[in-house]
């Protein structure tokens, strides 16, 4: 049974670039979440993604912006990247009713 | 703002003993709570969920859930070298429509041998 994939797993980006993260949600899961975490601290919710809308969104900025394909596999984009984005970027699959969410091993991006 | 607080840590506890975590959280409609184990270096692995008041056992783990306080908790019994890491609660948002976890900043768990 495949688990949550995501790719690249390391990305090294210049100020003002953009950047795009993917993720493959576990096998049966149409419900993909993103997730920003910086050091030290606990997941902070970025948005979710089901029937290829975005379904709901926490508090981040428009540069932050993703889509859902048919297959539910997701792009996480991020426009005009700053130093503070330096993050580890999670990627959670789920049903859409809700209930247990489980992550992929995450993209870890550091911004320069 | 919804706010999930936890014992930032360190826990320390000797190889055997219980380490029991604990997590209070701000939003009272809440209905959903899960624990996460966190390896450095590493993305959160979903270790325990529970959705009533009372005790939900798996393995070494029992999580614990009092609505009325506000509280849930995971004793993780026998505890192992391999338990060492940190721990993050995380709750559902309450209110229609709402999927998003918010999770605490974590406990880190050291397991003495």
């Amino acid at each position: 049974d495949a688990g949550v994939t995501q790719s690249p797993t390391h990305l090294i980006k210049t100020r003002g670039q953009q950047v795009t993260l993917r993720c493959s949600p576990k096998s049966g899961h149409d419900t993909v979440s993103w997730y920003q975490q910086a050091l030290g601290q606990g997941p902070q919710f970025i948005f979710q993604y089901y029937e290829e809308e975005e379904r709901q969104r926490g508090n981040f900025p428009d540069r932050f912006s993703g889509h859902q394909f048919p297959n539910y596999s997701s792009e996480l984009n991020v426009n005009a990247l700053l130093l503070g984005d330096s993050a580890l970027y999670l990627c959670a699959s789920s049903l859409s009713w809700g209930g247990e969410q489980y992550f992929g091993p995450g993209t870890r991006l550091t911004v320069t | 703002q919804k706010e999930v607080e936890q014992n930032s840590g360190p826990l320390s506890v000797p190889e055997g003993a219980i380490a029991s975590l604990n997590c209070t959280y701000s939003d009272r409609g809440s209905q959903s709570f899960f624990w996460y184990r966190q390896y450095s270096g590493k993305s959160p692995e979903l270790i325990m969920s529970i959705y009533s008041n009372g005790d939900k056992e798996d393995g070494r783990f029992t999580a614990q859930l009092n609505k009325a306080s506000q509280y849930v908790s995971l004793l993780i019994r026998d505890s192992q070298p391999s338990d060492s890491a940190t721990y993050l609660c995380a709750v559902r948002d309450s209110g229609a429509g709402s999927y998003q976890l918010t999770f605490g900043k974590g406990t880190k768990l050291s397991v003495i041998p």
